[in-house]
Order: C-alpha cells, then sequence, then structure tokens
C-alpha cells in the first residue's frame, strides 16, 4: 500500500524558514518522481514543485520560485520542501504526492503551515 | 500564466448525470486529470490521460475531452459523491508548468 506522511508544519513568523518532510512507503521510491501541492485554508489546489525521479530535474510555481526548494533523499525514501522568505499567503495545507506521467497519483493527509506573526 | 476554468458548482439529483466542464488553450494537446477532493480530505484521482480510470474508481465517472475543454461525467450520482472535482493539466511551453482547475462544488441532493 502506497503511503505518504507529510511533516514539520508549524507556524512561522512572516520571512523565517522551513522545511517540509514527507516518508514514502509502500513503492520503489526511486522509480517515482515527486510533487508538493499546497491548498490556503478555505481555497483549491495550487501545485508548488516537481522533482525527478534522480533529483536531478526540479520545476516551480513561478509563485514559489526562488523562495522553495525542493530535494529528495532516494536512501531515506523522504522527499523535502526547503521554504524561504516565507509570506502569509504561503499559509496552506502542504500536500506531497507521487508522480505518474506528471500527474499527482497518490496523495499524503498533508502538513499545515502557518505564516503568521 | 496559464489557467485552467472550471464552474464553481454543479447540482445533480441522486441518479442523474452530472457534467463537470474544464476549459484551457492547450487541453487540444495535452491531457486532462480528475480530482474528487470529499471534506477533510486528500484528494483522489478519479480519470487519467482524459478518460481512463484508475483501478477501484467506480464505473460511473468517466471523462472525455474535445478541443479547449474536458468533461468529466459522473452517470447515476450518488450522495457520497458529493465533493469538490478539480482538473489538472499543463501548458503547451513545455516548461513543467502544471496547474490545477478553479475546482466545482458538486452537491447531490
Amino acid at each position: 500500500e502506497v503511503q505518504l506522511v507529510e511533516s514539520g508544519g508549524v507556524v512561522v513568523q512572516p520571512g523565517g524558514s522551513l522545511r517540509l518532510s514527507c516518508a514514502a512507503s509502500g513503492f520503489t521510491f526511486d522509480d517515482y518522481a515527486m510533487h508538493w501541492v499546497r491548498q490556503a485554508p478555505g481555497k483549491g489546489l495550487e501545485w508548488v514543485s516537481l522533482i525527478s525521479w534522480d533529483g536531478g530535474s526540479t520545476y516551480y510555481a513561478d509563485s514559489v520560485k526562488g523562495r522553495f526548494t525542493i530535494s529528495r533523499d532516494n536512501s531515506k525514501n523522504s522527499l523535502y520542501l526547503q521554504m524561504n522568505s516565507l509570506r502569509a499567503e504561503d499559509t496552506a495545507l502542504y500536500y506531497c504526492a507521487r508522480s505518474a506521467a506528471g500527474s499527482p497519483d497518490y496523495w499524503g493527509q498533508g502538513t499545515l503551515v502557518t505564516v503568521s506573526s | 500564466s496559464y489557467e485552467l476554468t472550471q464552474p464553481p458548482s454543479v447540482s445533480v439529483s441522486p441518479g442523474q448525470t452530472a457534467r463537470i466542464t474544464c476549459s484551457g488553450d492547450a487541453l487540444p494537446k495535452k491531457y486532462a486529470y480528475w480530482y474528487q477532493q470529499k471534506s477533510g480530505q486528500a484528494p483522489v484521482l478519479v480519470i487519467y490521460e482524459d478518460s481512463k480510470r484508475p483501478s477501484g474508481i467506480p464505473e460511473r465517472f468517466s471523462g472525455s475531452s474535445s478541443g479547449t475543454m474536458a468533461t468529466l461525467t459522473i452517470s447515476g450520482a450518488q450522495v457520497e459523491d458529493e465533493a469538490d472535482y478539480y482538473c489538472y493539466s499543463t501548458d503547451s511551453s513545455g516548461n513543467h508548468s502544471y496547474v490545477f482547475g478553479t475546482g466545482t462544488k458538486v452537491t447531490v441532493l
């Protein structure tokens, strides 16, 4: 059974930094690219970032480009999102998701990031 | 930036057919995917590559695409199908820019 468990979400001040983690199990992690997707409270889904199976290629939404960095450690079956220069509009539930031909297929339950002073 | 447009809401009576549209300029060249999100839960993939159904998804869910519009159809909607539905695709620039649609709230009553 595919399982994705996100962690690291907390309350952080504007301008602060945070690293989210996603632990994967139930599939061969290094066979798949991985996504981060977020959802602000009461709002729709927003694609954030994608990383290739080997970490060699990364892609970002314009809204986070230059501030967020996606990475992975295939030896630990783990995905990460380093978030810097956080803004109030980054407040959201952050999901990690496995990628199948470019689209998320399995999702975790999310971790909540709140940016507030 | 690329956008996918959906109607904000669709209402359907139990047993009737609900159709949700997704409009985007790149859809003639790019696949559409559909996700169901029930209240308080993570999204679930219900249609991939325009019209394919993942294992475990009921047959009443189907998808199609023509020109700049993709459509998710729920034939014989059930009360448990009440949820938010999002389409997903990418633009045609080759820049790996992915986007979700604006979302549609489906009410079954």
